[in-house]
């Protein structure tokens, strides 16, 4: 049971790039979230799901786009990178219910430059 | 809206004091609260949570409805203890959470 899944690990990317994250579960989870840790910022939400073909934004959305086609991934795609999206990336999901916990992946460090 | 403040950044002591991660939150419904542990790079994990009032590697946490805290209590650390510790706030029906800042926990021998 791999749990949370997130690839890659690392990337560099030149301004202007655009790429993809993915993050993939084998939990069977509705939800699945995308948020960016930055120093002295915590966690903070990017965008988010609650089930396959749905997608809503979160605290931070902008410069970010996600999907979600199958129940068990869920992609965040950077059109056209810049410096200030330079962050570690986590993605979490969890089932649904009072007090379940989200399950976290590893984490993509991305650096822009 | 709901936020979470943990006030302080970085938090030492050293092994076999007692310690305390302060946790605040504002929320104005019945939330459900989380502690979460981030060893050093790696994910982050679940280490309580306040529906099930359970005692994880020695940590607890109280909610306090009154004065909306849920601080992280530790009656003895453990150099192993050193982590950023997240406290988390969910709210809701899409299971969001709300995190704190982060405190740095370091333990020193």
């Amino acid at each position: 049971n791999a749990g949370v899944t997130q690839t890659p690990k690392f990337r560099v990317l030149k301004t202007g790039q655009s790429m993809t994250l993915l993050c993939a579960q084998d939990m069977n989870h509705e939800y699945m979230y995308w948020y960016r840790q930055d120093p002295g910022m915590g966690l903070r939400l990017i965008h988010y799901s609650v089930g396959e073909g749905t997608t809503a934004k979160g605290e931070v959305p902008d410069g970010y786009n996600v999907s979600r086609l199958k129940k068990q991934n869920f992609l965040l795609g950077l059109e056209s990178a810049a410096p200030s999206q330079t962050s570690v990336y986590f993605c979490a999901s969890t089932r649904t219910g009072r007090g379940q916990p989200q399950h976290f992946g590893d984490g993509t460090r991305l650096s822009i430059l | 809206a709901q936020r979470v403040t943990q006030p302080e950044k970085l938090l030492s002591v050293f092994k076999g004091a007692p310690v305390e991660l302060k946790c605040n939150y504002s929320y104005s419904g019945s939330p459900e609260l989380f502690w979460y542990v981030q060893y050093s790079r790696q994910r982050l994990q679940l280490l309580l949570r306040h529906i099930s009032r359970e005692s994880i590697k020695g940590f607890t946490a109280d909610l306090n409805k009154g004065e909306t805290s849920f601080h992280l209590k530790k009656p003895f650390a453990q150099e192993e203890d050193s982590a950023m510790y997240y406290c988390a706030l969910s709210g809701g029906s899409n299971y969001k959470l709300t995190f704190g800042k982060g405190t740095l926990l370091t333990v020193n021998p």
